[in-house]
């Protein structure tokens, strides 16, 4: 199996929260991120969170971190059409701490 | 300002061809990246450059070589280029582990089609 496993597709309703779930295997990561990717443009940090904390907040985005079952969910709250995007999760571990990506899921926000 | 630049944004060209891709950073970052997205979005790392050593050359055909003339930036030229390499390619970097991890910033693109 991928390092890095999310579902491809999510659609939601503008007003409505989101949820990305994103699972991986490699129980020594040490950070973990999502990036977001507008159409045509390349991939930007959205948010993080270190892997010795369970939870993050940050304006309308909520990240949670489930250590023991490698779970990692990211929330947007009140979805935005300008929101639409594909969503990646990523992890790192080791010296070099160079990311292994999943495979994003697109998020489709409708009126 | 452009964080991370790459020229072409587009390239389209005959199978068989050699084409290079060039990348630029003005963050002062000290490695440099190269990405390939395939049709189905799947992001792979191919190589990485710290202050202009490789450090990273992942299971990448030797048509592809990458160049760092100055740690600002990373050139990828193809050689001999087949329909499979058709995809977006992604130039990034980083100052490598910090407070976030090793945040990857990633420039915008360049989609090569082969015909």
């Amino acid at each position: 199996g991928e390092d890095v496993e999310q579902s491809l597709f999510l659609s939601v309703r503008e007003g409505d929260s989101s949820v990305i779930n994103c699972t991986y295997t490699d129980s020594s990561s040490t950070y973990l991120y999502w990036y977001k990717q507008e159409p045509g443009a390349g991939l930007q940090l959205l948010t993080y969170i270190f892997s010795n904390m369970d939870m993050k907040q940050d304006q309308r985005l909520t990240v949670l971190l489930n250590k023991k079952d490698k779970h990692l969910s990211l929330r947007i709250a009140d979805t935005q059409t300008g929101d639409s995007a594909i969503y990646f999760c990523a992890e790192s571990t080791g010296g070099s701490y160079i990311p292994t990506f999943g495979r994003g899921t697109s998020l489709i926000v409708h009126p | 300002d452009t964080a991370v630049s790459q020229t072409p944004k587009y390239l389209v060209t005959q199978m068989g061809n050699d084409k290079s891709i060039k990348c630029e950073q003005n963050l002062g970052h000290d490695t440099m990246y190269w990405y390939k997205q395939d049709s189905k979005k799947f992001l792979k790392i191919m190589f990485s450059y710290n202050n202009k050593e490789l450090i990273i050359n992942e299971t990448v055909p030797n048509r592809f070589s990458p160049k760092s003339p100055d740690k600002a930036h990373l050139n990828l030229h193809i050689n001999s280029l087949e329909l499979g390499d058709s995809a977006v390619y992604f130039c990034a970097s980083s100052q490598g582990y910090s407070g976030k991890g090793n945040e990857q910033f990633f420039g915008p693109g360049t989609r090569l089609t082969v015909l």
